[in-house]
């Protein structure tokens, strides 16, 4: 069984500064990571993707995540939020060969002015 | 995605009924998925096909069943609906590569 947990519902920043989003898995294999950004009334998009390599991944927008295999992390995160990042976020989880995501419950980021 | 579009946008219903979402994609991709979001859920895998003759189960299939017409098209179908499919439904597709593409969804609303 796999799944993915996102211990934060919501997460508030100021414009210009860090931005943090956290998850964490578990699965009985090797790991494909994944987020995804969901903007209001608009499907998924695709953010960027851990498979193998450097644990350091950049993806869009400016975006970022680190994979950390002892503690089963894969944290997002952005330098300098903009208001326009906010957004519901998705961490999300497949094996190897698998590829049915599992996904965490989403964490609202709110980025102020 | 422009490329995975899903009709209706919007529907309500009435409990009892049958309703049929459709999913259509110009990406040529043989990997289709529908899933459902809830508030605070995430979303859930309802059913995927891997080709037009592939069609497998996810995590919660009850009350739903789907057809797979063709490569582009992947519908699914609540047979009788019920207050608690109310959701925010999305189809995805997947290619060779590892992510998938979803569509911009349906929300749903049974009375």
């Amino acid at each position: 069984a796999q799944s993915v947990a996102q211990p934060e519902d919501q997460v508030n920043v100021a414009e210009g500064n860090p931005l943090t989003v956290k998850c964490t898995y578990s699965v009985s294999g090797n790991p494909y990571l994944f987020w995804y950004v969901q903007y209001p009334n608009r499907g998924l998009q695709f953010l960027l993707k851990y498979i193998t390599g450097d644990n350091l991944v950049k993806g869009s927008y400016g975006f970022e995540a680190e994979f950390n295999k002892s503690q089963t992390s894969f944290h997002l995160k952005k330098p300098s939020a903009l208001v326009s990042d906010s957004a519901l976020y998705f961490c999300a989880v497949s094996l190897l060969n698998d590829y049915k995501l599992s996904f965490g419950a989403g964490t609202t980021v709110t980025v102020r002015a | 995605d422009a490329d995975v579009t899903q009709t209706p946008r919007n529907r309500i219903t009435k409990t009892g009924k049958r309703i049929m979402l459709e999913c259509s994609q110009t990406k040529g991709h043989d990997r289709m998925y529908w899933y459902r979001q809830d508030p605070g859920l995430g979303l859930r895998l309802i059913y995927y096909s891997f080709d037009v003759k592939d069609i497998n189960k996810g995590e919660i299939s009850d009350g739903y069943s789907v057809s797979r017409q063709a490569q582009a098209k992947f519908s699914l179908s609540l047979e009788s609906a019920i207050p608690n499919q109310t959701a925010l439904y999305f189809c995805a597709t997947r290619g060779t590569g590892t992510e998938q593409y979803f569509g911009p969804g349906t929300r749903l609303t049974v009375t």
